[in-house]
């Protein structure tokens, strides 16, 4: 059973530009989660997704967003790339249904130059 | 903010058990207790969870106190290759229809010596 599946592995951006950032979750999951992680902040949560609906978010700003398609798959875009953003984006899935551990993507490296 | 207390970090001989310490105090009656590990610039890895009976699995066992507030992960004979941060995070089971999120701590960075 192929596990989450995040792409690209690596991005390089500018200050300014937009990004997107694909997940695939597991088969049969329907729950899609974001994480940010920096080395000064540690795995901080964006967002959550369950059939289509954002769910859960976390305390960004508005440029970061995301979407969740009728087969589960998400992406996560962040607008207005700003140097902060440099990190390393985590996609993880579940079913979505109350006590479940979270399935973790090997994540999307982001650096803002 | 993340609801645990752990070591910032740890050392543990090949070959031995590791036991790791979380502290929780005001965990609440339905909050679940889960340890994740991350390898350097991989995504976290599920190791166990658990709400009051200790638990084990192929990977480790989790032990936790009478009160709650505390446990213990043990990776029984450790190896080179758990050196990682481990994470416990507490956490409600919602229902179906709420949101859920997992908050993590800054962990306790595991080296595992030859």
């Amino acid at each position: 059973k192929a596990g989450v599946t995040q792409t690209p592995r690596y991005l390089i951006k500018t200050r300014g530009q937009q990004v997107t950032l694909s997940c695939s979750p597991i088969s049969g999951h329907r729950s899609v989660s974001w994480y940010q992680q920096t080395p000064g902040q540690g795995l901080q949560f964006l967002f959550e997704y369950f059939s289509e609906t954002q769910r859960n978010k976390g305390n960004f700003p508005g440029r970061f967003s995301g979407r969740q398609f009728s087969n589960s798959r998400s992406e996560m875009n962040v607008s207005t790339l700003e140097l902060g953003d440099s990190a390393l984006y985590l996609c993880a899935s579940n079913w979505g249904r109350g006590n479940e551990k979270l399935f973790f993507g090997s994540g999307t490296q982001l650096s803002v130059l | 903010d993340a609801k645990t207390t752990q070591p910032t970090s740890m050392d543990c001989a090949e070959g031995r058990a590791a036991n790791l310490p979380c502290n929780h105090s005001t965990i609440s009656g339905n909050e679940y207790v889960y340890w994740y590990r991350q390898i350097h610039s991989q995504g976290p890895q599920y190791i166990i969870h658990g709400l009051k009976n200790n638990e084990t699995n192929e990977m480790a066992s989790l032990i936790i106190t009478e009160d709650r507030k505390s446990s213990t992960l043990i990776l029984p004979h450790a190896t080179l290759r758990d050196t990682a941060v481990y994470y416990c995070i507490v956490r409600v089971a919602f229902a179906d229809n709420y949101g859920q999120n997992f908050v993590f701590g800054p962990g306790t960075r595991l080296s595992v010596l030859p």
